[in-house]
């Protein structure tokens, strides 16, 4: 069985473009989430799709923004990147609304230049 | 505002030895925790979780203590083996938090031949 599945793998971007990243989950699975991870930190939370809804934001600012498909597939999106926004993007599926024993996928890694 | 600490950055441990990670929080709201193990250039991997009602929870090698007192857990890992040298995120959730996990910043663990 697929996991959970992001792409691009690595992306490179100049200060001030607009990104966005996307991500399939596991059939099945009607929740993801989106985590951002600076290096030498642990994951952060930005949004919790569930049934194309949002049902949770993490404090980022309102250039993040994100949408789940019909397929429950999701897009998370960024506008105006600054260097700060330099960091792994994961991506994370459920099969309920509730975070545990939710599946990750290997991520994004995006770097501002 | 860290509420998730994980204070040791590193540890090494020989093979076959127990291998004990910590993890402090702040938030006394926080009522289910998980530890998540990740490889470089791939996903967090979910490994155990304990609910706030228990005080420890086993799966094979991998034991979780809680002490809701102390607001501690601990990761016990016997015996530890050299593909257990990963990196270790203990991450704690509220019951009407949004859904969202809050992560520590992880522990590198090495266990040595």
């Amino acid at each position: 069985d697929a996991g959970v599945t992001q792409s691009p793998t690595h992306l490179i971007k100049t200060r001030g473009q607009h990104v966005t990243l996307r991500c399939s989950p596991i059939s099945g699975h009607k929740s993801v989430s989106w985590y951002q991870q600076v290096l030498g930190q642990g994951p952060q939370f930005i949004f919790q799709y569930y049934e194309k809804e949002e049902r949770g934001r993490g404090n980022f600012p309102d250039r993040f923004s994100a949408r789940q498909f019909p397929n429950y597939s999701s897009e998370l999106n960024v506008n105006a990147l600054l260097l700060g926004d330099s960091a792994l993007y994961l991506c994370a599926s459920s099969q309920q609304g509730r975070n545990y024993g939710y599946t990750f996928g290997s991520g994004t890694r995006l770097t501002v230049v | 505002d860290q509420q998730v600490k994980q204070n040791s950055p590193s540890l090494s441990v020989q093979e076959g030895r127990i291998s004990i990670l910590n993890c402090d929080y702040t938030n006394s709201m926080f009522d289910y925790f998980l530890w998540y193990k990740k490889y470089p250039a791939e996903g967090p991997t979910f490994l155990i979780s304990i609910s706030s009602i228990k005080d420890k929870n086993e799966d094979g090698r991998f034991t979780v203590f809680l002490n809701k007192s102390a607001k501690h857990l601990s990761l016990h890992i016997v015996p530890s083996q050299p593909g257990d040298s990963a990196v270790y995120f203990c991450a704690a959730s509220l019951t009407g938090g949004g859904n969202k996990l809050t992560f520590g910043t992880g522990t590198q663990l090495k266990v040595e031949l």
